[in-house]
């Protein structure tokens, strides 16, 4: 089956740790993005990859980090940094300036 | 910046009803459109996208209008069903990249559909 897959679904972490969080896709999409999704509200740029080795900030990318070794993994590493940390994180593919998909998203809770 | 309003927040409707969801958009020089659902606790299923150079373009019972010179798109949802409860997110793209492309959301409207 061809998509996108987010791992773990749940993930609990205690302050002033790092998390990375999994984003694999078998799409065969050069684009790659990270959102982050608080209640009640849209969603929001962390970074965007446009192509392998390659990394673009978004909107609030402070207390990120991502990596694009290989066209099918984006990994993002939540840090101590990130003040609010504890949210819905979802990834995202698209083949040039197309259509997005999206994984089922990862919940992060740091306490 | 561009910024995307959807109206209303939450809309409840019994089932059967034709109904109407809202997106506005501040900057209308956008590159496409594209509509969303999330169910909760899920990721987003794409539904359709608007290129900037169309006026509509449909799915089953889904019809979404793109007016640019406006700045509005709206999701009409004919003969509503209780599998249509779920959230529904506009997304704008101000312009294309070399490659892939940045969505600016809204923050949704709550549909629900009562039996």
């Amino acid at each position: 089956d061809g998509g996108i897959t987010q791992s773990p679904k749940y993930l609990f972490r205690k302050e002033g740790q790092n998390v990375t969080l999994s984003c694999e896709q078998n799409l065969n999409h050069d684009a790659m993005y990270w959102y982050r999704q608080d209640p009640g509200q849209g969603l929001r740029l962390i970074y965007y990859s446009q192509i392998v080795n390659d990394f673009q900030k978004g909107d609030i990318a402070e207390g990120y980090s991502v990596s694009r070794e290989k066209k099918e993994s984006f990994p993002l590493t939540v840090t101590s940094a990130q003040k609010n940390p504890t949210a819905f994180y979802l990834c995202a593919s698209s083949m040039d300036s197309y259509e997005q998909y999206f994984g089922p998203g990862t919940r992060l809770t740091v306490t | 910046k561009q910024e995307v309003t959807q109206i209303p927040a939450a809309l409840s409707v019994p089932e059967g009803e034709n109904l109407v969801l809202n997106c506005s958009f501040t900057d209308s020089a956008i590159y496409n459109l594209q509509w969303f659902r999330q169910d909760p606790g899920k990721g987003l299923t794409s539904l359709l996208l608007i290129q900037s150079s169309q006026r509509e373009q449909t799915s089953g019972r889904l019809n979404a209008s793109l007016d640019k010179s406006s700045g509005r798109s709206t999701l009409y949802i004919a003969a509503s069903q209780p599998g249509d409860s779920a959230t529904y997110l506009c997304a704008v793209v101000l312009r294309r990249e070399t490659s892939g492309s940045r969505l600016t959301f809204g923050e949704g409207t709550q549909l629900t559909v009562n039996p």
